[in-house]
């Protein structure tokens, strides 16, 4: 069964830095894409960023590029987002999704979401 | 590059049909056949609905059809239920080689 479980939720400091993880299981970590997708509280769905475990090929959303980085580690099945230096709008649920397969452009398998709090 | 447009809410009463649109650009829903719709519960993670503009996962009702014309693609759903309240998000690929979604809509079920 292919699961994508999420690193719990992290409540932290303008200005600290933070890294929450995806971890995948059930299937060849390095064959898919897995996304990122933010959601400020009470809004809507909103791409970040994707990479591809197998070679770390990575693209983001303008509105992301150069704020985050995702990144990704094989040997643990896990792919990572993280922040530099958080902001008060940096507070969101972030999820991690899965396309069905190499080529689809769609996404079949989420994670439960980590909440980021970000607060002084 | 901007979000997909969609009505911020619809409604409809209980065996009614109704559809919400998704507007974007040349750059994205209308430039490929990569439309895709998710739905998404109070506190859940979203989940597919409809995948390559019209086609639906296995286990979704076949009361939820996608199709696109143009820059427009639309989500219809049939004999409204009172489980289908909800989110619901449009997604495209984009020529940037990434994703963009719409705002979403919510459905209420009067």
């Amino acid at each position: 069964e292919v699961q994508l479980v999420q690193s719990g939720a992290e409540v932290k400091k303008p200005g600290e830095s933070l890294k929450i993880s995806c971890k995948g299981s059930g299937y060849s970590f390095t064959s898919y894409w897995i996304g990122w997708v933010r959601q400020m509280p009470g809004k809507g769905l909103e791409w970040m960023g994707i990479i591809y475990p197998g070679d770390s090929d990575t693209r983001y959303s303008p509105s992301f590029q150069g704020q985050v980085t995702i990144s990704g580690d094989k040997s643990i099945s896990t792919a990572y987002l993280q922040w530099s230096s958080l902001k008060a709008s940096d507070t969101a649920m972030y999820y991690c999704a899965r396309p069905r397969y190499y080529g689809a452009y769609y996404f079949d398998y989420w994670g439960q979401g980590t909440l980021v709090t970000v607060s002084s | 590059q901007s979000a997909l447009t969609q009505p911020a809410s619809v409604s409809g009463s209980p065996g009614q049909s109704i559809t919400i649109s998704c507007t974007g650009t040349s750059s994205d829903v209308g430039g490929y056949n990569y439309v895709s719709w998710y739905q998404q519960h109070p506190g859940k993670a979203p989940k597919l609905m409809i995948y390559e503009v019209s086609n639906r996962p296995s286990g979704v009702s076949n009361r939820f059809s996608g199709s696109k014309s143009g820059n427009t693609a639309s989500l219809t759903i049939s004999g409204l239920q009172a489980e289908d309240e909800a989110d619901y998000y449009c997604s495209s690929y984009t020529s940037s080689s990434t994703w963009v979604f719409g705002g979403g809509t919510k459905l209420t079920v009067l």
